[in-house]
């Protein structure tokens, strides 16, 4: 059964980027969207966005200007980094595994969150 | 905002049976998948496709869709399925942006 795991700082400062990766075990990155969702205290869940494991990458429009993710297929692992942020980009960060089909997608594997907290 | 649209909260008397509704113009053509999510966990999956539930998932959850509305409905709720909720779709752009529902917090009572 495949196991995602995120790492990263749990405290950035106002203004700068936030940075995570997550591992990918037990499976392959191969046929799979590689996606980032998160969860601001309290709240809801929102997507950020996904990588297909061919490279081409779908933002959410709200977060598209400050937002890249990569992929390295060679260490099962992928990675987010988000830039200029605010006490607003406070939340819990899900790396997620997700299929889209041509009428359905969905989210089949979830790592089990880290809390980044923007503050100085 | 979302464009899926989701009420806060539903309770259930336990054994009973509770829908929950999301709405959204995206599920005209497209279906959503569910998520439970309970406190201090990381969501999981439940239900997607045309009724599609992963391995372990109960077959008291299902799911039915009318126009615009998708509903998920836990017939005979148990103690365990108190949780938040969440639909995910497609946005109505066309672009292939995934999008979630506020969360419906379910209470069984």
């Amino acid at each position: 059964q495949v196991q995602l795991q995120e790492a990263g700082p749990g405290l950035v400062k106002p203004s700068e980027t936030l940075s995570l990766t997550c591992t990918v075990s037990g499976g392959s990155i191969s046929g799979y969207y590689w996606s980032w969702i998160r969860q601001p205290p309290g709240k809801g869940l929102e997507w950020i966005g996904y990588m297909y494991y061919s490279g081409s990458t779908n933002y959410n429009p709200s977060l598209k200007s400050r937002v890249t993710t990569l992929l390295d297929t060679s260490k099962n692992q992928f990675s987010l980094r988000l830039n200029s942020v605010t006490a607003a980009d406070t939340a819990v960060y899900y790396c997620a595994r997700g299929l889209d089909y041509a009428d359905y997608a969905r989210i089949d594997s979830w790592g089990q969150g880290t809390l980044v907290t923007v503050s100085s | 905002s979302s464009e899926l649209t989701q009420d806060p909260a539903v309770s259930v008397a336990l054994g009973q049976t509770v829908s929950i509704a999301c709405q959204g113009d995206s599920l005209r053509n497209y279906f959503a998948s569910w998520y439970q999510q309970k406190p201090g966990q990381a969501p999981i999956l439940v239900i997607y496709g045309d009724n599609n539930r992963p391995s372990g998932i109960p077959d008291r959850f299902s799911v039915s869709t009318s126009g615009n509305t998708a509903s998920l409905t836990i017939t005979g709720a148990q103690a365990e399925d108190e949780a938040d909720y969440y639909c995910n779709s497609r946005d109505i752009s066309g672009a292939f942006n995934w999008v979630f529902g506020g969360g419906t917090r379910v209470t069984v009572l």
